[in-house]
């Protein structure tokens, strides 16, 4: 069964103050692992889709890299706008797996100013 | 360009009531997903539909139900509700093209409350 696991459950910044979110997953063939920004009472907001190991993508103060087991989301000088839930999911490969995410519970961050 | 629609994005039901809840998808995009989210599980799948065909089910009773239209419009029903159903209800839509990436975009969501 595929499984993400997100850490810290909850980070507190102060504005400037760069820092990285954990995503660790298993999952028999990885077809692409999503991030996504949740902001309260809204839909998550798609960031960024990597697919295989080594690949990185970056979005503003956003930077996603991708090993075999795990992601990583860098925030480089955040700002109190980047304040949000985080959110990692995987897409495995093969049969009706193709066609589902499957969630990790988020990280809460909040940016002080 | 628009994104996903879901409507409607509240509503209110009675314990054993049924309730039925819409999703357009994002304009070229032929697969449809909804997820529950609630505070203690987070995001689960529901089900999956491409050309009106559903091609995977999450782990949830037979009371979740959904279909697609021909314009890839969906709609989920949940008969019989329980207090347990309230969450919010979100759609996605990709265009499920491999060769040219994969971007799963979600809706705004339809927050569902039993009483």
């Amino acid at each position: 069964e595929d499984q993400v696991t997100q850490s810290p459950e909850a980070l507190r910044l102060q504005e400037g103050e760069s820092s990285s979110l954990n995503c660790s997953y298993t999952v028999s063939g990885l077809r692409g692992l999503f991030w996504y920004r949740q902001d309260p009472g809204k839909g998550p907001e798609f960031l960024f889709t990597l697919y295989s190991a080594g690949e990185e993508k970056e979005k503003e103060r956003l930077k996603a890299t991708l090993t075999k087991k795990e992601s990583f989301l860098h925030i480089t000088a955040p700002k109190p706008e980047d304040s949000a839930t985080y959110l990692c999911a995987v897409q495995a490969a093969g049969g009706g797996s193709n066609y589902k995410l499957t969630f990790g519970k988020g990280t809460l961050l909040t940016v002080n100013p | 360009k628009a994104g996903v629609t879901q409507t409607p994005r509240y509503l209110i039901k009675t314990r054993g009531q049924q309730v039925t809840l819409s999703c357009s998808p994002i304009s070229g995009h032929r697969s449809v997903s909804w997820y529950q989210q609630t505070p203690g599980q987070g995001l689960q799948f529901l089900f999956e539909y491409f050309s009106e065909t559903q091609r995977n089910k999450g782990n949830f009773p037979g009371r979740f139900s959904g279909r697609q239209f021909s314009n890839s419009r969906s709609e989920m029903n949940v008969s019989t509700l329980e207090l347990g159903d309230s969450a919010l209800y979100l759609c996605a839509s990709s265009l499920d093209d491999f060769h040219s990436g994969n971007t799963i975009y979600f809706g705004e969501g339809s927050w569902l409350t039993v009483v």
